[in-house]
């Protein structure tokens, strides 16, 4: 079972340059997230959603953009990159918190931002 | 301001030698609280759901345990395969996401 895909894992992007990172899950979850997690700050959610064309804030979502075209994937794009974005990025889904809690989690995509 | 607070921030532990980890939050609400725990270069794998003041959840050497202003991580006799940074996290009442600490980064030497 692969559960939670992220691609890439690694990437180095130039200041002012864009990407996206893609998140794909194939546990026919409704909720998906987007983490960033840096030394000495935890997890921090910074954007989120409850189901297939839903998006929603979370913590720290500026200079993120998210889409879920489709129940499976969610896109986290970074339109013009600055070297505060340089972080690790985890993916995770849920079928719903209210149930068990239970995030599934990717094994994270690691940006760095020169 | 959903807050939560993990002690010690790193703790060493001689292989056998049990301890405690510590996870004291600040929410309104609270809906549950989450322990996980990340192996480096991983993502966070999920350990337990507590949802209230006296619950209790075991799992081989790990048992979690809640009040209403904080959680505790039991280590009963730690291997050395138990290293790893384990994260609590919280659920607010209005909330669709959950709030981490920063987590506690535990080494068991053989």
């Amino acid at each position: 079972n692969a559960g939670v895909t992220q691609t890439p894992k690694f990437r180095v992007l130039k200041t002012g340059q864009s990407m996206t990172l893609l998140c794909a899950q194939d546990m026919n979850h409704e909720y998906m997230y987007w983490y960033r997690q840096d030394p000495g700050m935890g997890l921090r959610l910074i954007h989120y959603s409850v189901g297939e064309g839903t998006t929603a804030k979370g913590e720290v979502p500026d200079g993120y953009n998210v889409s879920r075209l489709k129940k499976q994937n969610f896109l986290l794009g970074l339109e013009s990159a600055a070297p505060s974005q340089t972080s690790v990025y985890f993916c995770a889904s849920s079928e719903a918190l209210g149930v068990t809690g239970e995030l599934f989690f990717g094994e994270g995509s690691r940006l760095t931002v020169l | 301001e959903d807050q939560v607070t993990q002690s010690p921030e790193a703790l060493r532990l001689q292989e056998g030698e049990s301890s405690s980890l510590n996870c004291s939050y600040t929410v309104s609400g609270l809906r549950g609280l989450f322990w996980y725990r990340q192996d480096p270069g991983k993502g966070p794998e999920f350990l337990f759901t507590l949802y209230s003041a006296g619950e209790e959840k075991e799992k081989e050497r790990l048992k979690a345990t809640l009040t209403k202003k904080e959680s505790f991580l039991h280590i009963t006799a730690p291997k050395p395969e138990d290293s790893a940074t384990y994260l609590c996290a919280v659920q607010a009442g209005s909330a669709d996401g959950l709030t981490f600490g920063k987590g506690t980064h535990l080494i068991i030497q053989p």
